[in-house]
């Protein structure tokens, strides 16, 4: 199975901050990622599709990069909405696996 | 209006089985590919299985954690999804969400809580 690892794991920043998430496969899946959303209470929601593919009606912040084994997810200018839980997702091959996830909180 | 509402969770003991489903609409339910996805509580989303529309044999593909204890079905006729739970292990404790996923979206159902406890 491929391992997703997400990095940080948690993580504090302001409104405003320019913030990065990373995802590491274990092997290479192409451009085969995606990357979710989740708040408290809430259902997932994708972000970004195909590594970097923004989803329709996600704010032009977010934006994701990377192909092969390093991803990462960028929201270039904080908003209070934004703190959540990020999870990426590997679809390149069977089992789907997600990361453990990165939650963003206030600082 | 794409919607999936999930029924049938609830508590079981360990080693009992239950039954999950999926109620679709606002979209032909026959086209598309389905998975579940779980969530212990206060913990991350893991990839439950898929299985594949008519056109592609209705097969199936699982995770390795239930793989040969879980069975996910569907029912076209009736715009339905199942996830079939046998064996269960207080493990399995999670939300269970149905999901699909399109190019241009994806939808997700409230998710249904199962319990495995004695």
């Amino acid at each position: 199975d491929i391992q997703m690892t997400q990095s940080p794991s948690a993580m504090s920043a302001s409104v405003g901050d320019r913030v990065t998430i990373t995802c590491r496969a274990s092997q290479g899946i192409s451009n085969y990622l995606a990357w979710f959303q989740q708040k408290p209470g809430k259902v997932p929601k994708r972000l970004i599709y195909a590594a970097s593919s923004l989803q329709s009606g996600v704010p032009s912040r977010f934006s994701g990069s990377g192909s092969g084994t390093e991803f990462t997810l960028t929201i270039s200018s904080l908003q209070p909405e934004d703190f959540a839980t990020y999870y990426c997702l590997q679809h390149n091959s069977y089992p789907r696996t997600f990361g453990q996830g990165t939650k963003l909180e206030i600082k | 209006e794409v919607q999936l509402v999930e029924s049938g969770g609830g508590l079981v003991q360990p080693g009992g089985s239950l039954r999950l489903s999926c109620a679709a609409s606002g979209f032909t339910f026959s086209d598309h590919y389905m998975d579940w996805v779980r969530q212990a509580p206060g913990k991350g989303l893991e990839w439950v299985g898929r299985t594949r529309n008519k056109a592609n044999s209705y097969t199936t593909e699982y995770a390795a954690s239930v793989k040969g204890r879980f069975t996910i079905s569907r029912d076209d006729s009736k715009n339905s999804l199942y996830l079939q739970m046998n064996s269960l292990k207080t493990e399995d404790t999670a939300v269970y969400y149905c999901w699909m996923a399109t190019p241009t979206g994806d939808y997700w159902g409230q998710g249904t809580l199962v319990t495995v406890s004695s």
